[in-house]
């Protein structure tokens, strides 16, 4: 069965400065993967999409993400995190049989001044 | 823009009250979905459905029923509402056409504000 980690719970990065933010997937072949934001008390905003071709994806907003099949991880990145951006973050992953999404538990990304 | 819209935002019910969640999409999508959201869980799927009158169940189906009889409206049914089913529920919908790389084209799984339910 596909599942999908993200290791940390909360991080808390200074204004400015650059965001990783780790995802590690379990799936038996290629996966689709995504990265969602979800703003407090809002719904989830799509940042980017990984189906095949170039493993570095870019998205929405200055965020990238790349696609490491060998460590079966998809980190999103970015290179300097604005006060806006405090909020929290799936990662998803999804069979090509289907639309079902599976869901990490999600990593809460909290910018200080 | 797509938009899916779910019509109640905060909702608060009594234990063994039925209660419907509605759900509707305006971009014609095949596939339609309901989740919910806890802390620490992250979003775990409830049921959903790829056509009219169709539908399939996802991880935590119990004590939740479906009804799709239009394509752009899904509902979620608590039977009778327990405690344990205070959460945040989330609607989302895709269209199974389209494999565009472009972050709006299909496939592309879009999702409503959430629809928060207090069960007391």
């Amino acid at each position: 069965a596909q599942s999908v980690t993200q290791p940390d719970i909360h991080i808390t990065v200074s204004e400015g400065a650059s965001l990783e933010l780790r995802c590690n997937y379990s799936y038996g072949a290629t996966p689709y993967l995504f990265w969602y934001v979800q703003s407090p008390g809002q719904g989830l905003q799509l940042l980017l999409k990984y189906f095949s071709g170039d493993t570095l994806v870019q998205g929405i907003k200055g965020f990238e993400a790349e696609f490491k099949r060998s460590q079966s991880s998809f980190n999103l990145r970015k290179p300097s995190v604005h006060w806006s951006d405090a909020a929290e973050y799936f990662c998803a992953v999804r069979n090509t049989g289907f639309q079902k999404l599976v869901f990490g538990t999600g990593t809460r990304l909290l910018v200080s001044p | 823009d797509v938009k899916v819209t779910q019509s109640s935002r905060y909702l608060v019910k009594r234990t063994g009250e039925k209660v419907f969640l509605e759900c509707v999409q305006d971009m014609d999508h095949e596939n339609m979905f309901w989740y919910r959201q806890d802390p620490g869980l992250g979003l775990r799927l409830i049921y959903f459905s790829y056509d009219v009158k169709m539908k399939e169940k996802g991880d935590i189906p119990e004590g939740y029923s479906v009804s799709r009889e239009k394509k752009e409206r899904f509902s979620l049914i608590l039977e009778s509402a327990s405690t344990n089913q205070t959460s945040m529920y989330l609607c989302a919908s895709s269209s199974t056409s389209g494999q565009g790389y472009n972050i709006d084209s299909g496939n592309t799984i879009y999702f409503g504000e959430g629809s928060w339910l207090t069960v007391v």
